[in-house]
């Protein structure tokens, strides 16, 4: 099943900071967050492994409760450059799955 | 490497016609998907390979959808015959495990069916 993404729209100016969430009525094995630019394809930002491993890039962290099926996205401090649309895809706790995404939450970062 | 490479990158066809998106991974990677990407339904897994045999095609929506990949570097998907509800921007990527593991995402093909 799809995961639901919220809020499925966010405005921020610079400097401000988000959090984007991302729940599942299946239990998972990991949560990945994606990040679409218009017209570009979507480019991997983040994997939160149950058992808490996390991997990541850039100044945009996330948390995973497993035990709730939710993963948070935060970008704190937002810069130009995170304008886009979020993504988050699922993996189901057997593993080896394939994701299954959200519909996604559009942020617009403006000066 | 160049990354992950799909062609045409626009493609307006007409009702009944027929497509043909083609896609290159990246080299080494032993996992391709095909997805679809609308507004309504966001980004849908269409079918995925593993070292060029096909795994899960259960998202393919019809018969009139295939995908082929006849070597490592090489994949195709198919519409025959279009419609305009096929209308979308296809998506292919690869990966060096099937999750747990980041997928990289080709461009995109946008495809039109008037």
């Amino acid at each position: 099943q799809q995961p639901v993404q919220s809020p499925q729209a966010v405005i921020l100016r610079e400097g401000e900071d988000a959090v984007i969430n991302c729940s599942s009525s299946k239990a998972l094995y990991s949560v990945h967050w994606y990040r679409q630019k218009h017209g570009e394809a979507p480019v991997f930002l983040m994997i939160l492994l149950k058992g808490g491993e996390q991997k990541g890039h850039e100044k945009i962290s996330a948390s995973f409760n497993e035990k709730k099926q939710q993963s948070s996205l935060y970008l704190t401090a937002s810069q130009l450059s995170y304008s886009g649309t979020y993504f988050c895809g699922t993996e189901r706790s057997s593993g080896y799955s394939t994701l299954t995404f959200g519909k996604g939450t559009m942020l617009l970062v403006s000066p | 490497d160049a990354g992950v490479i799909q062609s045409p990158r626009h493609e307006v066809t007409e009702m009944g016609q027929e497509v043909t998106l083609r896609c290159k991974p990246i080299s080494g990677h032993d996992y391709l998907f095909w997805y679809r990407q609308t507004m309504m339904r966001g980004l849908e897994l269409l079918i995925y390979f593993n070292n060029n045999v096909p795994i899960d095609d259960s998202g393919m929506p019809e018969d009139r959808f295939s995908a082929k990949m006849p070597n490592a570097s090489f994949s195709t998907l198919k519409i025959q015959p279009s419609e305009p509800r096929d209308s979308a921007v296809y998506f292919c990527a690869s990966s060096f495990a099937v999750a747990s593991n980041e997928q990289f995402f080709g461009p995109g093909t946008r495809l039109t069916v008037l």
